[in-house]
């Protein structure tokens, strides 16, 4: 089973900022936050990682709580592009991924 | 640099078939990983090849079984389908074991009739 827990659909206009939430409760001190998107009849998209500090790079942020307990991904000004479906993942280094069933962001005109 | 390439695109088999995917790595990455995706859910970890050798293995039984060769390139062997086999197939490559992002291909759709 997933160790993450993500809203089922969020929606978000364009040009705004996209949050995405995930709770990971049980995060072990060695895993990492990985974040993967996946539009439609794609394969995943690699967006981000961290383990405590928060992380940006040209696609997003992430923001992770002090207890590491759980996260939110930005989207600084989300496009009609961004609209997909949003993974969080909690891995070690191992890279064995289990993917939940993830967020389905909509980005609206 | 080309991404991650997987073939064929599409494929139709019958229950009781044999299949094989294939998968390209990026240039220069020594791990991959096959994940089976069932239509509105999440990939599932199939298993993971690291210089060449089995290194973690998801629930998946005994009939599915995979090679990585020198070149790093793999293949997903499926013996006995079942019409629950039918997926999208997908590999993802990355520079070396451990921390490091995972490139996906576009992915194989099987179909088990």
């Amino acid at each position: 089973d997933a160790k993450t827990t993500q809203p089922p659909s969020m929606d978000c206009a364009e040009g705004r900022a996209a949050n995405l939430p995930c709770n990971h409760s049980t995060i072990s001190g060695n895993e990492y936050v990985y974040w993967y998107r996946q539009i439609h009849s794609q394969g995943p998209q690699y967006i981000i990682h961290g383990l405590k500090n928060n992380e940006t790079n040209e696609m997003a942020s992430l923001i992770i709580t002090e207890d590491r307990k759980s996260s939110t991904l930005i989207l600084p000004h989300a496009t009609l592009r961004d609209t997909a479906v949003y993974y969080c993942i909690v891995d070690n280094y191992g890279q064995n991924f289990v993917f939940g069933p993830g967020t389905r962001l909509s980005v609206l005109p | 640099e080309t991404g991650v390439t997987q073939s064929p695109t599409h494929l139709i088999k019958t229950r009781g078939q044999q299949v094989t995917l294939r998968c390209s790595s990026q240039s220069g990455h020594n791990t991959v990983s096959w994940y089976q995706q069932a239509l509105g859910q999440g990939p599932q970890f199939i298993f993971q090849y690291y210089r060449e050798e089995e290194n973690g293995r998801g629930n998946f039984p005994p009939r599915f079984s995979g090679l990585q060769f020198p070149n790093y390139s793999s293949e997903l062997n499926v013996n006995a389908l079942e019409l629950d086999d039918s997926a999208l197939y997908l590999c993802a490559s990355s520079l070396e074991y451990g921390v490091y992002e995972q490139y996906f291909g576009p992915g194989t759709r099987l179909t088990v009739t």
